[in-house]
């Protein structure tokens, strides 16, 4: 059982490029979420999905976009990347109502802006 | 906005011996509670979680203690092990607004 995966798990971009970060899973979860994990820090939300064509904001969503076309997916996209969303960003999903249901997390993408 | 936060960054506990890992909140509406570990490298794994109508959840292990009149939650791993060595993070939801708040993380070190 693979859970949730996120790829790459590593990528560097130059300032202003853009990218999709990618994350499936096969637990068919409707919940899913995007965080960013800063040095030192906890989680903070960017969005968030309650189900395939269902998405809203986070804590931190400028600068990102995402979309739910089908339960098992939920890409992050950058459209201009800053030196600021350099991060670890995790995708986690979850099956029952987002905030009385353990969240299963993927092991990351590390972002580095340059 | 109100969020969730831990005593202490750094715990360091001798191979054996119980460890005691505290959190504090402030949001009263929170009404559930998870304790996640985060190995380097890897995503948050799931230990345990309390709901507010306990004040004591028990797992492989590991115990989870919510005191809602001081705002406080605890982990105790009992007979350390080496594998424990990590991160780990209280996270609340509050009040059922979106997804989970987390505190910053306590780093567990296993002395041998």
């Amino acid at each position: 059982n693979a859970g949730v995966t996120q790829t790459p798990k590593f990528r560097i971009l130059k300032i202003g490029q853009s990218m999709t970060l990618q994350c499936t899973q096969d637990m068919n979860h409707n919940y899913m979420y995007w965080y960013r994990q800063d040095p030192g820090m906890g989680l903070k939300l960017i969005y968030y999905s309650v189900g395939a064509g269902i998405t809203d904001k986070g804590e931190v969503p400028n600068g990102y976009n995402v979309s739910r076309s089908t339960t098992e997916d939920f890409p992050l996209r950058l459209e201009l990347a800053a030196p600021s969303q350099t991060s670890v960003y995790f995708c986690a999903s979850s099956y029952g109502r987002r905030s009385n249901q353990p969240q299963h997390f993927g092991d990351g993408t590390r972002l580095s802006i340059l | 906005g109100e969020s969730v936060g831990l005593h202490l960054p750094t715990l360091s506990v001798q191979e054996g011996d119980n460890s005691i890992i505290n959190c504090a909140y402030s949001n009263s509406a929170s009404d559930y509670f998870i304790w996640y570990k985060q190995e380097s490298g890897k995503g948050p794994q799931f230990i345990i979680d309390i709901r507010s109508n306990m004040d004591k959840r028990q797992g492989q292990r590991v115990t989870v203690l919510l005191n809602k009149t001081v705002k406080h939650l605890s982990l105790q791993i009992a007979a350390t092990q080496p594998g424990d060595s990590a991160v780990y993070f209280c996270a609340e939801n509050e009040g059922g607004a979106d997804g989970l708040t987390f505190g910053k993380g306590t780093h567990l070190i296993i002395q041998p």
